[in-house]
């Protein structure tokens, strides 16, 4: 399978608990983007990557949130402390950027679940 | 006021009709996207545009700049379309979405 695989699909954790979420794009997309989803809701924009650099992070990632991208391939976001309110699907989805042509066709991992007790 | 605003937010249809998503805009695109989500949360996209019309078997998609508006198209729909329709623009490099529209089509 050479699409977007994120992991684990679902996550249960206790309020206070740290969770990571690590996401796989296409191996030759130089964007890779997180969003959050809650139910009913279409997706919110978390933040993005261009190659490893992160190059916006939305209002809505709190300083208990952190993402990276060490190498420019796979991307992990990590969330400390979590709290009730972080339950929601995540989602990751990558895209290839180029300079002559724009950001490309964008493509989506069936996401994480998260809920937190 | 959502910058990406879709109608209707529930459709239902029978099978065999027509069926019209709308979606408005407020701000500065280079691109526009239609998403489809099924439950269960995968999202496939299904047609990406900056001008004119697209079309992929029973789906076409139309976008007009001047008045920030595009429209998804089904014709001919069956119960397999049943799903989550998401309209998502391109602003700076990162995408803003529409809340979707769900559609249900009964046999």
């Amino acid at each position: 399978d050479t699409g977007v695989s994120q992991n684990p699909r679902h996550k249960i954790t206790k309020r206070g608990q740290n969770v990571t979420f690590r996401c796989d794009p296409i191996s030759e997309h130089n964007r890779l983007y997180w969003y959050r989803q809650t139910l009913g809701q279409g997706p919110e924009f978390l933040t993005y990557f261009q190659n490893e650099a992160q190059l916006e992070k939305s209002r809505l990632l709190s300083d208990r949130f952190s993402a990276e991208r060490p190498k420019g391939s796979f991307s992990t976001l990590e969330i400390q402390r979590t709290e009730q309110g972080d339950s929601a699907m995540y989602l990751c989805a990558s895209s290839l950027r180029r300079a002559s042509w724009g950001t490309g066709e964008l493509f989506f991992g069936e996401g994480s679940r998260l809920t937190v007790l | 006021k959502n910058e990406v605003e879709q109608s209707p937010q529930n459709l239902t249809a029978q099978e065999g009709e027509f069926i019209t998503i709308n979606c408005s805009y407020s701000v500065g695109i280079s691109a526009l996207h239609w998403l489809q989500q099924h439950p269960g949360g995968g999202i496939v996209s299904l047609f990406m545009l900056s001008s004119g019309k697209k079309k992929h078997g029973r789906l076409i998609a139309t976008i007009n700049i001047q008045e920030k508006h595009s429209s998804l198209h089904i014709t001919a729909s069956h119960p397999r379309d049943s799903a989550v329709y998401i309209c998502a623009v391109y602003n700076t490099d990162k995408l803003i979405f529409g809340t979707g529209t769900r559609l249900q089509v009964f046999p």
